[in-house]
């Protein structure tokens, strides 16, 4: 079955670095992969989509790779900032028309000052 | 929350009642979705919708129904709660030519089944 996991449920770095993230998938050639923001309490919002034949996609502070031989996509927060602490979901969109995600479950982000 | 909102935000109730949620849209998007999330699991799908009347079933849709009546509404049902369906219900909605795909996702409610 279709599988998508991302690396670790914490990771926790201190204002000013890098935060990397990892999103890892099995039995599935998706075309498109998307990241999302989730705020305790609240539903996901979009960041970025990546295609299949992008290697790189850049938003503001935001960076993702999609690497499809590895089957993994990489998500970069560039200068970190205590706001963006938060949980990350990838998800795979598992069919042409774009409706059918499978998510990841998550990896909570901490910044600290 | 990009013009959606749930209905209850926050329920209880006992098992073997019946339970119906409500999202609502302003957008006039075609795609609804109803997600539940629980740790250790993630955001898993449980049916949507591609159309008035056109639904179809998701990863979990078992012990679930939907309806779409209006273009605005879309309903989940539980038929006769459990305690397996504590949990929190997201609805979201997508618009086919957005090129990004990207889902925007209600507020959420919580249920909690006793």
């Amino acid at each position: 079955s279709q599988k998508i996991e991302q690396n670790s449920e914490a990771l926790n770095i201190q204002e000013g670095k890098t935060a990397t993230l990892t999103c890892n998938y099995t039995n599935y050639s998706p075309a498109y992969l998307q990241w999302y923001r989730q705020d305790p309490g609240r539903g996901p919002v979009f960041l970025l989509l990546i295609r299949e034949n992008e290697k790189e996609k850049r938003k503001e502070r935001l960076k993702v790779t999609f690497d499809t031989t590895l089957k993994q996509s990489l998500f970069h927060i560039t200068a970190s900032q205590p706001a963006d602490s938060a949980t990350y979901l990838c998800a795979l969109v598992s069919n042409q028309a774009g409706t059918a995600l499978i998510f990841g479950k998550g990896t909570t982000l901490s910044v600290s000052s | 929350d990009a013009g959606i909102t749930q209905s209850p935000r926050h329920k209880v109730t006992e098992t073997g009642t019946p339970v119906t949620l409500r999202c609502h849209q302003t957008e006039n998007h075609r795609y609804m979705y109803w997600y539940r999330q629980d740790p250790g699991h993630g955001l898993r799908l449980i049916h949507y919708s591609y159309g008035v009347k056109d639904t179809d079933k998701g990863e979990v849709s078992d012990g679930y129904s939907v309806s779409r009546s209006k273009t605005e509404d879309f309903l989940l049902t539980l038929e006769s709660a459990t305690s397996s369906q504590t949990s929190v219900y997201f609805c979201a909605i997508s618009d086919p030519g957005v090129e990004t795909y990207e889902q925007y996702f209600g507020p959420g409610t919580r249920l909690t089944v006793t």
